[in-house]
């Protein structure tokens, strides 16, 4: 069974750019989540994907956004890009029924300059 | 509001020894946990969880896990660490009130000494 998968490994971004990162969960999988990891932050919860619908979001400006497609992956956006946006992005899918275990990405480095 | 607090933020512990990271959680639902661990510049490997039944979990690793609803507690141990623990472990709570919604903690880093 292939993992969740992330792409690209890393992206360096200027400072005011857009950036995406991309997600693709586990077969079978519906919900997508993504967690922002800054250093000595710990996983701060971003967003939460469900059947193509946006079910949570945490306390971040608008300028995160992302959306799900009909084949359950996932993109996040990030524009109007700050130097503190740089972190590393996991995103982790878990099956529909509750009690379901999230299984991570290896992530998406983002270096803003 | 939820929480998911770990006490300690480093904790450095000799090869062979045994290991407790704390876990502590504020949640007014009937939770569910877990326990996670993380290489340097990897993603998240599930350990254990934990739903209902025994409190005593067993999970990958050689790890275990106990949950005391008295002290709103799920401590992960180890009774001998190996080199290759040396990681970041994360503690998570999910409830089903709140469908698939996780919280997690700040984060325990570990260092084995030789």
């Amino acid at each position: 069974e292939a993992g969740v998968t992330q792409s690209p490994t890393h992206l360096i971004k200027t400072r005011g750019q857009q950036a995406t990162l991309r997600c693709s969960p586990i077969s079978g999988h519906t919900s997508v989540y993504w967690y922002q990891q800054a250093l000595g932050l710990g996983l701060q919860f971003l967003l939460w994907y469900d059947e193509g619908e946006e079910r949570n979001r945490g306390n971040f400006p608008p300028r995160f956004s992302g959306r799900q497609f009909p084949n359950y992956s996932s993109e996040l956006n990030v524009n109007a890009l700050e130097l503190e946006d740089s972190a590393l992005y996991l995103c982790a899918s878990s099956r529909r029924e509750n009690y379901s275990p999230l299984h991570f990405g290896n992530g998406t480095r983002l270096t803003v300059t | 509001a939820q929480s998911v607090t770990q006490p300690d933020i480093h904790i450095t512990v000799s090869e062979g020894a045994s290991l407790e990271l704390r876990c502590n959680y504020s949640y007014g639902a009937t939770p569910y946990l877990f326990w996670y661990v993380q290489s340097p510049g990897q993603g998240l490997q599930l350990l254990l969880k934990y739903f209902s039944g025994d409190t005593l979990v067993q999970g990958i690793k050689g790890f275990e896990a106990e949950f005391k609803r008295s002290q709103s507690s799920f401590n992960l141990r180890k009774p001998s660490v190996h080199w290759s623990d040396a990681a970041e472990y994360f503690c998570a709570v999910g409830a089903r009130e709140t469908g698939n919604q996780f919280y997690f903690g700040t984060g325990t880093s570990l260092t084995v000494i030789p």
